[in-house]
């Protein structure tokens, strides 16, 4: 399967512990992106990269998040001192920035569910 | 930056019936506006895409219409299936930036 992958798919922690994603985006996709969803609405934008780089980063992204992808190719989302507020569906996209312009087709992960108690 | 709209919240139709949901955006700027169907526990998945230079298109049972000029995009289904339901959102890019808003979502339920 070539399509976007996270890990992991749940993910329960109490609330002040750290927590780790990862996503690895379709193979030839020069462009990731993290969103968070929680119940009843659309996907929030967090953060993208361009290859290596972190073009944008929301307000949503406080100091407790950070994201890296230093190889250009799977990337991590890291949330430190968890709050239950956090507790939410985190999703991956990846895209192929081209000559189309930047707006291409973005496929999206499974997601990972975290739960903070 | 970008506000989307997205109604109704919730559509129930009968099998074979047609689905319209319909989406307004804030940016005159957006040229390019996205349909994603989430089913659950899966990541959202584009099911059909329109940029504005043409006003309609359409795949199979699936078509879009944008107008432009009212800042409003549909979505419409035809001869529903049971298969369709599931959670349907918009989303249009931010102004000058390359990441998408997305709408709140229309819940479908397609009754055999």
């Amino acid at each position: 399967d070539t399509g976007v992958s996270q890990d992991p798919r749940h993910k329960i922690t109490k609330r002040g512990q750290n927590v780790t994603f990862r996503c690895d985006p379709i193979s030839e996709h020069n462009r990731l992106y993290w969103y968070r969803q929680t119940l009843g609405q659309g996907p929030e934008f967090l953060t993208y990269f361009q290859n290596e780089a972190q073009l944008e980063k929301s307000r949503l992204l406080s100091d407790r998040f950070s994201a890296e992808r230093p190889k250009g190719s799977f990337s991590t989302l890291e949330i430190q001192r968890t709050e239950q507020g956090d507790s939410a569906m985190y999703l991956c996209a990846s895209s192929f920035l081209g000559a189309g312009g930047p707006y291409n087709e973005q496929f999206f992960g499974p997601g990972t569910r975290l739960t903070v108690l | 930056g970008e506000n989307v709209e997205q109604h109704p919240s919730t559509l129930s139709v009968q099998e074979g019936d047609s689905a319209v949901i319909k989406c307004t955006y804030s940016d005159s700027a957006s040229n390019y506006f996205p349909w994603y169907k989430q089913e659950l526990g899966k990541g959202p998945q584009l099911i059909i895409d329109i940029r504005s230079n043409v006003g309609e298109k359409k795949d199979q049972r699936i078509a879009v219409t944008l107008n432009k000029t009212a800042k409003h995009f549909s979505l419409h289904i035809t001869e529903t299936q049971p298969e369709d339901s599931a959670v349907y959102f918009c989303a249009a890019p931010k102004s000058g930036y390359s990441t998408l808003t997305f709408g709140k979502g229309t819940m479908l339920l397609v009754s055999p």
